[in-house]
């Protein structure tokens, strides 16, 4: 069964710093991947995503992912840290069964951004 | 293009009683999923429908129900409500379903009392 791991529940950077959330995800066919994000009282915000093609994705607001089959792996990264990206963040795996798509969700990381 | 609507944001209900949550997709998507966001458990898939017809349904008790109608809006309702169904009840839609992205709804804050 697909599933996916974001290791970290909470991660904390400083403004203009590196941001790296990881993302391992399981599947038995080839993954669909997505991540989202949450500003707090709103729903999720479609980032970016991964259907085939180019492993290296580009999202909204500078962020970017990049699949790597070998290693499982979709982690997110966004070279230089606003205080506007402190938020909730979701890594997902798209689950088809019978036509219909489930998105199967990470646990989320909270993504605080130290000024 | 408006977004994914959903009626009302927050709701306060008490044990036993129903509960009818109503959502909007964007204009020309057909497939509309519903989702439970809890701390715990974090966000968990209850069911999509395509064209009025359920093609899919998660783990959840029957008490958790939904319909589609022809214009694509969908609602779900939870009846004799538990303390545990507290939770953001997010709804999403797709063109078409498959691997399209889903496009979120602020949701409905349901809290039980």
């Amino acid at each position: 069964a697909q599933s996916v791991t974001q290791l970290g529940s909470h991660v904390s950077v400083s403004e203009g710093a590196l941001v790296l959330l990881r993302c391992n995800y399981s599947s038995s066919v080839p993954p669909y991947l997505f991540w989202y994000v949450q500003y707090p009282n709103q729903g999720l915000q479609l980032l970016l995503k991964y259907t085939t093609g180019a492993t290296l994705v580009k999202g909204i607001n500078g962020f970017e992912a990049e699949f790597k089959k070998s290693e499982t792996s979709f982690h997110l990264t966004k070279p230089s840290a606003h205080m506007s990206d402190a938020a909730e963040y979701f890594c997902a795996v798209s689950v088809i069964i019978q036509g219909a798509q489930k998105l199967v969700f990470g646990q989320g990381t909270r993504l605080t951004i130290n000024p | 293009k408006a977004g994914v609507t959903q009626t009302p944001r927050y709701l306060i209900k008490t044990r036993g009683q129903q509960v009818t949550l109503s959502c909007s997709p964007i204009s020309g998507h057909r497939s509309v999923s519903w989702y439970q966001q809890t701390p715990g458990q974090g966000l968990q898939f209850l069911f999509e429908y395509f064209s009025e017809t359920q093609r899919n349904k998660g783990n959840f008790p029957g008490r958790f129900s939904g319909r589609q109608f022809s214009n694509s809006r969908s609602e779900m309702n939870v009846s004799t409500l538990e303390l545990g169904d507290s939770a953001l009840y997010l709804c999403a839609s797709s063109s078409r379903g498959g691997n399209q992205p889903q496009h979120f709804g602020d949701g409905t804050r349901l809290s039980i009392l």
